[in-house]
């Protein structure tokens, strides 16, 4: 299977502790994003990636979110003392700028993180 | 503040019947795409559409994109209970990098 795949799928922890996420995207596509889901609602944008450089972050990623992509492949995003509100699922998509306007994302399966 | 209006946001019809799901922005994107998402996957790709005025078909389902392209619209002709699932729009920008997705229509489809 040549498609995004994220690790682990599902994530209990503790309120207070660290997680982080993996995402290892499609291979030849240069653009990594994460994105954030609840329940019954679209995914909310956190940042994206062209490459290894980090090139947006939306405000909803606060101080306690890091994500990289340190050799422009897979990426990964950490989360900081955790917080219940911090529970959803956490989403990684790839896409290949060449192709723009015709740009498309192609969404793995998704973390479900859950914190008590 | 929502980029993109999904309407309606649920939506539940017997096996057979047509539907309409609406999606609406003041803004102009320079491509806009349609996904399915089932409950605890990622969203699947069902189509793109670049082109204001762009019509695209996909078996029983039908998009199209607005003239101005600001608007899109998913017409599902004969729903079956396969079709159940979270639709949801997202459009690019035509002057950023972000991709903005709608608010979601839930669709359940009654055998």
């Amino acid at each position: 299977d040549t498609g995004v795949s994220q690790d682990p799928r599902h994530k209990i922890t503790k309120r207070g502790q660290n997680v982080t996420f993996r995402c290892d995207p499609i291979s030849e596509h240069n653009r990594l994003y994460w994105y954030r889901q609840t329940l019954g609602q679209g995914p909310e944008f956190l940042t994206y990636f062209q490459n290894e450089a980090q090139l947006e972050k939306s405000r909803l990623l606060s101080d306690r979110f890091s994500a990289e992509r340190p050799k422009g492949s897979f990426s990964t995003l950490e989360i900081q003392r955790t917080e219940q509100g911090d529970s959803a699922m956490y989403l990684c998509a790839s896409s290949l700028t060449r192709l723009a306007p015709q740009e498309t994302q192609y969404f793995g399966p998704g973390t479900r993180l859950l914190v008590l | 503040t929502q980029l993109l209006e999904q309407s309606p946001q649920f939506l539940s019809i017997q096996e057979g019947e047509n539907l309409t799901v609406y999606c609406n922005s003041s803004s102009v994107f320079s491509s806009l795409q349609w996904y399915r998402q089932e409950p605890g996957e990622g969203p699947v790709l069902l189509v793109t559409v670049v082109t204001g005025g762009e019509v695209k078909k996909l078996k029983r389902l039908t998009f199209q994109f607005g003239d101005a392209r600001k608007d899109s619209s998913l017409h599902i002709t004969a729903a079956q209970p396969g079709d159940t699932g979270l639709y949801l729009c997202a459009g690019l920008l035509s002057t950023g990098n972000q991709f903005y997705f709608g608010t979601g229509t839930s669709l359940t489809v009654i055998p």
